[in-house]
This record gives C-alpha cells, sequence and structure tokens, in this order.
C-alpha cells in the first residue's frame, strides 16, 4: 500500500545526543514536510521540501536539520542545540496539486522523549 | 496576522448531539481552509476541506460552514458518534509565493456513548 512511514514510532535519547528520524513515502509525492506537535500547540512547521536537494526552514527550524537526497526520503535530525526536543514528530507529503491548496498526507509520527 | 485561533480547546458531547468547533483567522490571503483528524497515536488525516467563495460545504455528518465577512469558520458533527472521538484541527492555506498551512492549536473531542 502507498503512504509515508515514520520510524522510530517511539525514540528515548539523553540529553546532548544527535538522534535522526526516518520519513520514507511511496506517494511519488514531490514535497516532504516535518511538524512538530505539542500539547495545545498544534502543528508547527519544522522544515519542508518541495524537490529533490532543495528544502527550507519552517517556522521553527533552530535545533534541527533535514536533507533530501532522495524524492522519497526526508530524513530530520534533532541537533543537541534544540532546547526542548521532547515531542511527537510528523512527516507529511503533498503532491503538486495537493500542495496548492494544504492537503498534506501524514505519517503516524514518532514520539521523542529526551531523558 | 498568521494564526488561526480554534475553540473549544476540549469538548465533551453525547452519542447523537451535535459538535462544533469554531476558528477565526484575520490574514484576508488566506484561500484554503481544511479540517484534519487526529486519532491518539496517529497522524492527522484531511478530513473536508472549503474555499472561501463557498459559505457551506457537506460531506456526511460533517459540516464546514464559512463567514467570509466575519473571518469565521466552524466544523459541525451531526449525529456525534463515539467513533469521532478525536483531536480536530483546523487550519488555513495561503498560496502564491508563500504556500504555507497554519494550522490552528486542535480541539479534543470525546463523544460519550
Amino acid at each position: 500500500d502507498g503512504g509515508i512511514t515514520q520510524s522510530p514510532k517511539y525514540l528515548f535519547r539523553k540529553e546532548g545526543q544527535n538522534v535522526t528520524l526516518s520519513c520514507e513515502q511511496n506517494l511519488n509525492h514531490d514535497a516532504m514536510y516535518w511538524y512538530r506537535q505539542d500539547p495545545g500547540q498544534g502543528l508547527r512547521l519544522i522544515y519542508y521540501s518541495q524537490i529533490v536537494n532543495d528544502f527550507q526552514k519552517g517556522d521553527i527550524a533552530e535545533g534541527y536539520s533535514v536533507s533530501r537526497e532522495k524524492k522519497e526520503s526526508f530524513p530530520l535530525t534533532v541537533t543537541s542545540a534544540q532546547k526542548n526536543p521532547t515531542a511527537f514528530y510528523l512527516c507529511a507529503s503533498s503532491t503538486s496539486t495537493s500542495g496548492r491548496t494544504g492537503e498534506l498526507f501524514f505519517g503516524e509520527g514518532s514520539r521523542l522523549t529526551v531523558l | 496576522q498568521q494564526q488561526v485561533k480554534q475553540s473549544p480547546q476540549s469538548l465533551i458531547v453525547q452519542k447523537g448531539g451535535i459538535s462544533i468547533i469554531n476558528c477565526a483567522y484575520e490574514n484576508t490571503a488566506f484561500d484554503y481552509f481544511p479540517w484534519y483528524q487526529q486519532f491518539p497515536g496517529k497522524g492527522p488525516a484531511l478530513l473536508i476541506a472549503i474555499r472561501p467563495d463557498v459559505s457551506e460545504k457537506k460531506e456526511g455528518r460533517f459540516t464546514i460552514s464559512f463567514n467570509k465577512s466575519a473571518k469565521q469558520f466552524s466544523l459541525h458533527i451531526m449525529d456525534s458518534q463515539p467513533g469521532d472521538s478525536a483531536t480536530y484541527f483546523c487550519a488555513a492555506f495561503t498560496g502564491g509565493a508563500t504556500n504555507k498551512l497554519i494550522f490552528g492549536t486542535g480541539t479534543l473531542l470525546a463523544v460519550q456513548p
């Protein structure tokens, strides 16, 4: 089945460690996104990528990094510079058409807990 | 200007009742208003969406009402069912050079049997 796969589903990290969250899609979508979800704050955009080898910062990019070497993959690294990394991270994608209306397809998320 | 304000934060409705979630925005450049439904431990999924040139859109038990002059829109869930219990996010999208989707803060709906 086509969809977006995020891994791992749960991740624990010690303070000061970098961690990479995986996002893979087989929908042949051009655009991919990373959102962070915190209770009572909705979804906030971290990074997005419209095409391979290109990406832009979202509203809360500090302490995060991404790469887009393949159309199918958009990994997110949470670095030690991120002050409050404990959150639910969501990856999403869109087609060139659906992206023009804000119709995103989301993965099931990765919950990161910093110990 | 870029915010979408959503209320209430949480809502409890009896089975068969009507659930109403409200959202308001300031930026008149927004041109598409989707609603997303999220079940616990899952990612959000598009539920229903509306353009500002339409005052109402209905899909099954879900209806969006849109008031362009007041810059407000709402989601109505008729005959609410326990299976509708989820978090609902309104959102607003502005295309063109900005191409940005702004989410509301979410409403946790619990439908009691």
